[in-house]
């Protein structure tokens, strides 16, 4: 079974710090990508940054990074000065090649002016 | 470019009544698919069609119905509404980026009420 586990339903940072939001996943595949997505007030889901499993390097788009240990199964998001813009719910997801995306439950961040 | 539109933003229906959610996406995607979104359950995968004319279930395919006449086209149904289908909708579509990664897009996304 896949599986995607967020274990911080809600988090908090104060704008300009830098805030950690973890994820945990399960699947017998070997080959997969992981992914973060954004959901801002307006509903909207917004993809954020992608990592392929095949690639040991971490992904980073702008102010924002993965850590991906491929091991122990885990894919955390890293958001540098945070921004009132910021403040979201944030879900991990992964598929397996195929189009399906398999969702954790979300973190809601919120920055702190 | 328009990406994928949902329509109606939001709709209250009777228990027993039926309606159409609809989904049209303008990137010639040939992977369609809608979620639902509950709280603390993050998004659930309803049906998905991977071509015109090819549909399949997913997680949660109970009380819905699709069909995929158009490659743009992927309608929503609900046969007879019930109050455990209160929930935000979701439509996507996908492409295969260089890597090989299925990247999905959303659509806005439609909050369904029924009473």
């Amino acid at each position: 079974a896949q599986t995607v586990t967020q274990s911080q339903p809600e988090m908090s940072v104060q704008e300009a710090e830098t805030v950690t939001l973890s994820c945990t996943y399960d699947t017998s595949e070997n080959n997969y990508y992981l992914f973060w997505y954004k959901q801002p007030p307006s509903r909207q889901m917004i993809l954020v940054i992608r990592q392929e499993a095949y690639k040991q390097q971490n992904a980073t788009e702008n102010r924002f990074s993965v850590n991906f240990q491929k091991a122990a199964k885990s894919f955390s998001l890293k958001i540098s000065d945070s921004q009132l813009g910021d403040t979201a719910m944030y879900f991990c997801a992964f598929n397996t090649g195929a189009n399906n995306l398999f969702f954790g439950t979300g973190t809601r961040l919120t920055v702190i002016p | 470019n328009a990406g994928v539109t949902q329509t109606p933003k939001f709709q209250v229906l009777k228990t027993g009544q039926s309606m159409t959610l609809q989904c049209a996406q303008d990137m010639n995607h040939e992977y369609m698919s809608w979620y639902r979104q509950d709280p603390g359950m993050g998004l659930r995968l309803i049906h998905y069609s991977v071509g015109a004319g090819i549909t399949d279930q997913g997680e949660v395919p109970n009380g819905y119905n699709v069909s995929r006449s158009t490659t743009e086209d992927f309608p929503l149904r609900l046969l007879s509404a019930a109050p455990s289908q209160t929930s935000v909708y979701f439509c996507a579509s996908s492409y295969s980026s260089a890597s090989g990664a299925n990247v999905l897009t959303f659509g806005a996304g439609s909050r369904l009420t029924v009473l």
